[in-house]
């Protein structure tokens, strides 16, 4: 079966832009996670999507937003970026029963902010 | 909040050794699981473990889900180059949904 497909793979923007990335979960994955990483501070927990409804959230500023789709496909939205917030994006699905054993995570987008 | 320790932060070895390294927290956990990444890919499940003293092996991968449920061990086996990577422990809390804290991660490499 196909993967987590994250698009783009690699995004380089400027200060003060916004970007948004996606995310197309594993077909009949209903759960989509979201993820930073940064070599200093590790996989930081940005939220969770099921059935379109927003069902955690992590410690990010409200500059970070998401969304998901009917369809399960999600994205999520950074305004204004800082330089900061150069980092490895990664979404992961799950059947919601399984939870987080049953993460299949994408490859990332790599956005970096000049 | 809960937060996860892992050690070491980065091991060199030679092919053939095994390897060993561990995951703790002052927090209880629900489920520890061991993911592997390789460069520029997103993390992969090794191993998940659902019970205190739970034992379970997945090829050369062997884990353990600690007897006091706040730490986990993972070890390799006769070690080979493919092994390479971060191996990275999550912790998982059931609470109204699947709480999943991730560790630092522990950087691999191997030597031919």
């Amino acid at each position: 079966k196909a993967g987590v497909t994250q698009t783009p793979r690699y995004l380089i923007k400027t200060r003060g832009q916004q970007v948004t990335l996606s995310c197309s979960p594993i077909s009949g994955h209903r759960s989509v996670s979201w993820y930073q990483q940064t070599p200093g501070q590790g996989l930081q927990f940005l939220f969770e999507y099921f059935s379109e409804t927003q069902r955690n959230k992590g410690n990010f500023p409200g500059r970070f937003s998401g969304r998901q789709f009917s369809n399960s496909r999600s994205e999520m939205n950074v305004s204004t970026l800082e330089l900061g917030d150069s980092a490895l994006y990664l979404c992961a699905s799950s059947l919601a029963r399984e939870g987080a054993a049953g993460y299949t995570f994408g490859s990332g987008t790599r956005l970096t902010v000049v | 909040g809960q937060q996860l320790n892992q050690s070491p932060q980065s091991m060199f070895i030679q092919e053939g050794e095994d390897v060993s390294m561990n995951c703790t927290s002052s927090s209880i956990f629900n489920t520890w699981l061991w993911y592997k990444q390789d460069p520029g890919e997103g993390p992969v499940l090794l191993i998940a473990l659902y019970k205190a003293g739970e034992l379970t092996s997945n090829g050369r991968l062997t884990a353990q889900f600690g007897i006091t449920r706040k730490d986990s061990f993972l070890n390799i086996s006769a070690s080979i180059p493919s092994d390479v990577g971060i191996y990275f422990c999550a912790g998982g809390l059931k609470t109204s949904y699947d709480k999943v804290i991730f560790g630092p991660g522990t950087s691999l490499s191997v030597i031919p």
